[in-house]
């Protein structure tokens, strides 16, 4: 079990410019969150989703923030433009659907710096 | 509202101590409880969960948690700490379908083992 990747681990960008971060999600996964974790708001939920399909994006913070799911391995989560704000550490994490037991499996983060 | 408190930002544990870490929490229905670790540059890994049944739940790396649902507490225990346990420690609490079915995070306590 290779658990959740996500790349890369470090991403240091200038204002302004596209952010693009990736994650595999365990195999056999069908739900995928994206969280954001800074010092000051600690955990937030950016989107999930369910089978690829997006089912709540309502903590993604602005229109700059967009997230794919384009098949069962694979999802991105992308910043354009970004801002000094943004910076922060994004974690991946995957689950068997919707269980409520069901634990969240989470990728190392990357840490996203935006200067 | 659904909530999760972690009362403490930071708990100190002589090595070879008790720990405990406390969490209380607020929803609607039987909750599902759970707790996780973060180690440094890491992602959270999942430690253990309450669903139902015996109120002493034991997980990983020798830690347990006991669930009180007159004080809807969930205090992560262990018998005796190592230096290695310092982590940071995340409770969070699922409820029941529908607006309360997401996984709401406390705040999250650092824990400081001390040689």
């Amino acid at each position: 079990d290779a658990g959740v990747i996500q790349s890369p681990r470090h991403e240091v960008t200038e204002m302004g410019q596209e952010v693009t971060l990736r994650c595999k999600p365990i195999s056999g996964h069908n739900s995928l969150f994206w969280y954001r974790q800074t010092m000051m708001r600690g955990l937030e939920l950016l989107i999930y989703f369910n089978n690829n399909v997006p089912i709540d994006d309502s903590g993604m913070p602005e229109d700059r923030f967009s997230a794919k799911m384009p098949n069962a391995s694979f999802s991105t989560l992308k910043i354009q433009p970004s801002e000094p704000r943004d910076s922060a550490v994004y974690f991946c994490a995957s689950s068997f659907i919707a269980g409520r037991d069901s634990p969240l499996h989470f990728g190392n983060g990357t840490r996203l710096t935006v200067t | 509202a659904q909530s999760v408190a972690q009362p403490e930002d930071q708990v100190n544990v002589a090595e070879g101590n008790p720990l405990t870490v406390k969490c209380t929490y607020s929803v609607s229905g039987n909750p599902y409880l759970f707790w996780y670790v973060q180690y440094p540059n890491r992602g959270l890994q999942f430690l253990l969960k309450y669903i139902t049944g015996d109120n002493l739940v034991k997980g990983s790396y020798g830690f347990e948690a006991e669930f009180n649902k007159s004080q809807t507490s969930f205090h992560l225990k262990k018998p005796s700490a190592l230096v290695s346990d310092s982590a940071l420690y995340f409770c969070a609490v699922r409820g029941a379908r529908g607006s309360n079915y997401q996984l709401i995070w406390g705040a999250g306590t650092k824990l400081i083992i001390k040689p």
